[in-house]
């Protein structure tokens, strides 16, 4: 059974590009959930997608979107990277119950 | 006042001893708490959840919830040098999937 998988693994980009990040849930979820974890802190929410929507969003700006396909995957798009945008990007997913499972991450660098 | 607090460390422990990790939170609607294992520059990987007051035992992890003091730990016994990790405490609030992380705890474990 495969686990929730995210690519890239890894990722540098240039100030004021775009990015998108690909994540697959874990069999027999439904719900995505994309955290940003900066160097030394916990991860911190950006947003849900169910059913195809955005159900909840983190204090994020707009520059941060989403999207979530008819299969339950998901990407992550930023836009305008800004330095501070470096991170490690994690996906999770849940199911029924509300313990969520994470990706290996995304690690990307703004340069 | 963070919304979910832990000290930072490092926690240096010996072998075989039992290990002592805190996490306190501000939100008394929080209902569901998680204890997140993170090797460095890996993803966080789920160890232990709880969602009512006492203990929880699952082999060498036991978590303890205590809502009336907002008070969440986890305690590892037999610790093994593959336990020194980053330990992260994340709840839940009712009615929202959305977890909120502490900056997490370091853990050492020296042979």
């Amino acid at each position: 059974d495969a686990g929730v998988t995210q690519s890239p693994t890894h990722l540098i980009k240039t100030r004021g590009q775009q990015v998108t990040l690909r994540c697959s849930p874990k069999s027999g979820h439904d719900t995505v959930s994309w955290y940003q974890q900066a160097l030394g802190q916990g991860p911190q929410f950006i947003f849900q997608y169910y059913e195809e929507e955005e159900r909840q969003r983190g204090n994020f700006p707009d520059r941060f979107s989403g999207h979530q396909f008819p299969n339950y995957s998901s990407e992550l798009n930023v836009n305008a990277l800004l330095l501070g945008d470096s991170a490690l990007y994690l996906c999770a997913s849940s199911g029924e119950t509300v313990e969520a499972f994470f990706g290996q991450g995304t690690r990307l660098t703004v340069v | 006042q963070k919304e979910v607090e832990q000290n930072s460390g490092p926690l240096s422990v010996p072998e075989g001893a039992i290990a002592s990790l805190n996490c306190t939170y501000s939100d008394r609607g929080s209902q569901s708490f998680f204890w997140y294992r993170q090797y460095s520059g890996k993803s966080p990987e789920l160890i232990m959840s709880i969602y009512s007051n006492g203990d929880k035992e699952d082999g060498r992890f036991t978590a303890q919830l205590n809502k009336a003091s907002q008070y969440v730990s986890l305690l590892i016994r037999d610790s093994q040098p593959s336990d020194s990790a980053t330990y992260l405490c994340a709840v839940t609030v009712f009615g929202n999937e959305k977890l909120t992380f502490g900056t997490g705890t370091r853990l050492t474990i020296i042979p």
